[in-house]
């Protein structure tokens, strides 16, 4: 069964830092492209960063651009953000996500989430 | 930035009936459509991808139509567990972007 599953969320205070990671197994890892997507409380779903196989081709929103970082190891199988300067509007559930085919397409696995928290 | 639109914001119909929901671009997407599935508390899942190719698992009265900037999705005949909210998504322009979301609720 093909799953994901992310860590490392929590509260942390504005300006502060966490680092995601998404632990992927049940397929190979290092064919597929593979995003970050949040969902702030209550609001909708907003796409973030995307890297592509051999983490050649990166993308960022441009809320997150400058600040986020991300990177993916595929001799781990894992996918991670590191969030840098951390604003009260990047709280959100973040959810890692697989793409269908090796390019960004749509996102057919996803993980159950981390909750990150910014707040004093 | 491509925008998506989806109407209605809010659907409510009752098991057994038909429920049509609806995505437009703000400019062309060619099929490059995504519709997913997201119920309280749990992440989003796949139901329709490239418009109109049901993803894996999916039922059957779950169809996806549309090309260009206008997209449907039809729920041919509501199951209690279809009460939830839908999202379209588009790739074909970055930033990749998402609806606003249509909540489908039981009347």
């Amino acid at each position: 069964e093909m799953q994901l599953l992310e860590s490392g969320g929590g509260l942390v205070q504005p300006g502060g830092s966490l680092r995601l990671s998404c632990a992927a197994s049940g397929f190979t890892f290092s064919s597929y492209a593979m995003s970050w997507v949040r969902q702030a409380p209550g609001k909708g779903l907003e796409w973030v960063s995307v890297i592509s196989t051999g983490s050649t081709d990166i993308k960022y929103a441009d809320s997150v651009r400058g600040r986020f970082t991300i990177s993916r190891d595929n001799s781990k199988n894992t996918l991670y953000l590191q969030m840098n300067s951390l604003r009260a509007e990047d709280t959100a559930v973040y959810y890692c996500a697989k793409s269908r085919t090796t390019m960004t397409t749509a996102f057919d696995i996803w993980g159950q989430g981390t909750t990150v928290t910014v707040s004093s | 930035e491509i925008v998506l639109t989806q109407s209605p914001a809010t659907l409510s119909l009752s098991p057994g009936e038909r429920a049509t929901l609806s995505c437009r671009a703000s400019q062309s997407v060619p099929s490059y459509l995504a519709w997913y599935q997201q119920k309280p508390g749990q992440a989003p899942r796949l139901l329709i991808y490239d418009a109109s190719n049901r993803a894996t698992g999916i039922p059957a009265r779950f169809s996806g139509s549309g090309s260009g900037t206008d997209f449907t999705l039809i729920i041919s005949s509501l199951e209690p567990e279809d009460f939830a909210v839908y999202y379209c998504q588009q790739r074909t322009n970055w930033p990749i972007t998402f609806g606003q979301g249509t909540r489908l609720e039981i009347k």
